[in-house]
């Protein structure tokens, strides 16, 4: 097992163009989320799927981003018309069993810096 | 809504010393889970430890053991015999249990920056 796996591990764009990231979550998680960090915080959530329905979303995910898990397996999170306060890393985790025993397995994030 | 907080925005510790990391939490609920991570340079986020609000017991894992004080809302991280690989920034979370279609998001803290000297 190659643990979560995040494509692109850096990302720089001019403002106004669109990104999507990728993530792989370790295989037969059925749980996957998506963090943003920024430099001196601490990870703030994005949203969260259990297989391909997304069921919750952060009021941090303006309309200007989307995610998808389609089949449940890989997800993509897309930002349209990128904004310099989009810098950030952001952050795939999956999980699976039972919330009780829940333990989030970490990519090592995308980097995107917006110019 | 529930809020983390690490007041210690760095640490230092000396090699084989003892050191404790603070976290205090505000919740309105009786039952959640904490959480430290460690964030090393690489970014990963790996998990150190995890606590059951419901169990009054103090979770430990090897060199890592927690002061959990329910009432006081403290989560505290003692790291025992420091290493030099435990140089990490340190970010306390909590999460709610879930009952009743509760969030399944964890909530972090700001972080410590914990460095080891030689």
């Amino acid at each position: 097992d190659t643990g979560v796996s995040q494509d692109p591990r850096h990302k720089i764009t001019k403002r106004g163009q669109n990104v999507t990231f990728r993530c792989d979550p370790i295989s037969e998680h059925n749980r996957l989320y998506w963090y943003r960090q920024t430099l001196g915080q601490g990870p703030e959530f994005l949203t969260y799927f259990q297989n391909e329905a997304q069921l919750e979303k952060s009021r941090l995910l303006s309309d200007r981003f989307s995610a998808e898990r389609p089949k449940g397996s890989f997800s993509t999170l897309e930002i349209q018309r990128t904004e310099q306060g989009d810098s950030a890393m952001y952050l795939c985790a999956s999980s699976s069993g039972d919330r009780a025993n829940e333990k989030l397995f970490f990519g090592s994030g995308t980097q995107l810096s917006v110019l | 809504a529930q809020t983390v907080t690490q007041s210690q925005p760095e640490m230092s510790v000396q090699e084989a010393e003892t050191v404790t990391l603070s976290c205090t939490y505000d919740t309105s609920e009786s039952d959640y889970y904490l959480f430290w991570y460690k964030q090393p340079p690489s970014r990963q986020m790996i998990l150190v430890i995890r606590q059951e609000a419901y169990k009054q017991q103090n979770a430990t894992e090897n060199r890592f053991s927690v002061n959990f004080q329910k009432a006081a809302k403290s989560f505290s991280l003692k790291i025992s015999d420091s290493q030099l690989g435990d140089a990490a920034m340190y970010f306390c979370a909590y999460r709610s249990a879930g009952y009743g279609g509760a969030t399944n998001k964890l909530i972090f803290g700001t972080g410590t920056l914990l460095a080891v000297q030689p």
